[in-house]
């Protein structure tokens, strides 16, 4: 079946410096990947897609490249900001799952950025 | 537009007690998905609704039922509570187009307590 992997946190940085959230993943088919960020008290917010190998996706300064020979969609920022703590979530979709958009999700790793 | 919406925002339940847990799509969506989210982990799949047919279940026993109707709203019911159902309960929408990519959007959350 399908998994998600990713690093346990919490991660605590400080403010300005660089993030990488580890996530590799297991699946059946040929999957899209997904970062999803949960803000306290709230629910799960998209915030980046690749949908093939080698694509990169981008958003509010965060990144991640789709590595198929890895099997890993591993999250980078390069100068966190106290507003990005929150629960990060790795996720995958695989087509070959009876419920096409189906998501299966990591554990989440929480960030904790410190002025 | 209008976002997914659930009620109710919270609640508490007695073991053994039903419970039913509402949401309304994302206006132009037409695929429900609901997730379990024990504290300190990632979302499961519970299952999936499109155009009011269950289209995927994941790994919950039947007293875990839903429905959908035709405005493309959703209920998810749970019979003989159990203290582990106990969860935050995320509601996603999704287009039928977007079916494959796994691009979801979530709704806030029904926090339910079983005392």
């Amino acid at each position: 079946g399908n998994s998600v992997t990713q690093m346990e946190g919490p991660v605590t940085l400080s403010e300005e410096a660089f993030l990488t959230i580890n996530c590799t993943y297991t699946a059946t088919g040929y999957p899209s990947l997904f970062w999803y960020v949960q803000y306290p008290g709230e629910g799960l917010q998209l915030l980046l897609k690749a949908t093939k190998a080698d694509d990169k996706g981008s958003n509010k300064g965060f990144e991640a490249t789709y590595r198929k020979e890895t099997t890993s969609f591993h999250l980078e920022k390069g100068s966190v900001q106290v507003s990005d703590s929150a629960v990060y979530f790795c996720a995958l979709s695989d087509p070959a799952n009876n419920a096409g958009n189906m998501l299966t999700f990591g554990g989440g790793t929480r960030l904790m950025v410190k002025p | 537009e209008t976002g997914v919406t659930q009620s109710p925002t919270h609640l508490i339940k007695t073991r053994g007690q039903q419970v039913t847990l509402r949401c309304s799509s994302q206006s132009g969506h037409n695929t429900v998905s609901w997730y379990q989210q024990a504290l300190g982990q990632g979302p499961q799949f519970i299952f999936q609704y499109y155009r009011e047919e269950e289209n995927g279940r994941g790994n919950f026993p039947p007293r875990f039922s839903g429905l959908q109707f035709p405005n493309y709203s959703s209920e998810l019911n749970v019979n003989a509570l159990e203290l582990d159902d106990s969860a935050l309960y995320l509601c996603a929408s999704s287009s039928g187009q977007l079916a494959g990519s796994g691009e979801q959007y979530f709704g806030p959350g029904t926090r339910l307590t079983v005392t």
